[in-house]
């Protein structure tokens, strides 16, 4: 089975900086990986697909990039409402781990 | 405005059964595959069950194959789990999903729309 490895886990980051999210698979996924952005008490949001694609309404300032095993979000300039949990979610075959365990961006 | 709101959650004893809704409106519902996927308190998220558009394709977690049923009502726009058998470790928010694939069933897949989740309390 596919296992998706995110890292850092926690990142603590202020206003302004870039920060930087990957997401490693256990075995190629090609370009089957979906990103999310998850806040306290709410559903997660799609922001990424396909590795790279970024959804309607989403802003500029995230990116996606990778493929085959390795993948990162990014986002350019970090604001106040960005500070959430991120998921990666691989979508290239079932596996009981299809979501990476979560990245929490804090406030530093 | 899309919409999916489930109901039926609750708390269950181990062993027994409980049954999960999700009314969808504010798009063409059998245009789309449905999912439930769920997360444990203070978790991360856990793929559960898949149904394509029709019904015709059905994907379950190894986790729940065998325990939970996965249905969908195209004339009354609505997703239901069937969950029976429960356990602890069942425990968690079930969110209703939606696919942005009409036949994306047999394993996770990239989801638009996401409900406001249903809590599932498994305790004696």
């Amino acid at each position: 089975d596919i296992q998706m490895t995110q890292s850092p886990s926690t990142l603590s980051a202020s206003v302004g900086d870039r920060v930087t999210i990957s997401c490693r698979a256990s075995q190629s996924i090609s370009n089957w990986l979906a990103w999310y952005q998850q806040k306290p008490g709410k559903a997660p949001k799609l922001l990424i697909d396909k590795a790279s694609s970024l959804k309607s309404g989403v802003p500029s300032r995230f990116s996606g990039s990778g493929s085959g095993t390795d993948f990162t979000l990014s986002i350019s300039s970090l604001q106040p409402d960005d500070f959430a949990t991120y998921y990666c979610q691989q979508y290239s075959t079932y596996s009981p781990w299809a979501f990476g365990q979560g990245t929490k961006v804090e406030i530093k | 405005e899309v919409q999916l709101v489930e109901s039926g959650g609750g708390l269950v004893q181990p062993g027994r059964s409980l049954r999960l809704s999700c009314a969808a409106s504010g798009f063409t519902f059998d245009d789309y595959a449905m999912h439930w996927v769920r997360q444990a308190p203070g978790k991360g998220l856990e793929w559960v069950s898949g149904i394509s558009w029709n019904s015709g394709s059905i994907g379950y977690a190894d986790s729940v194959k065998g325990r939970f049923t996965i249905s969908r009502d195209n004339a009354k726009t609505s997703l239901y789990l069937q969950m029976s058998g429960l356990r602890a470790e069942d425990m968690a928010l079930y969110y209703c999903a939606k696919a942005t694939s009409a036949y994306c069933s047999s394993k996770s897949c990239p989801y638009d729309y996401w409900g406001q989740g249903t809590l599932v309390t498994v305790s004696s």
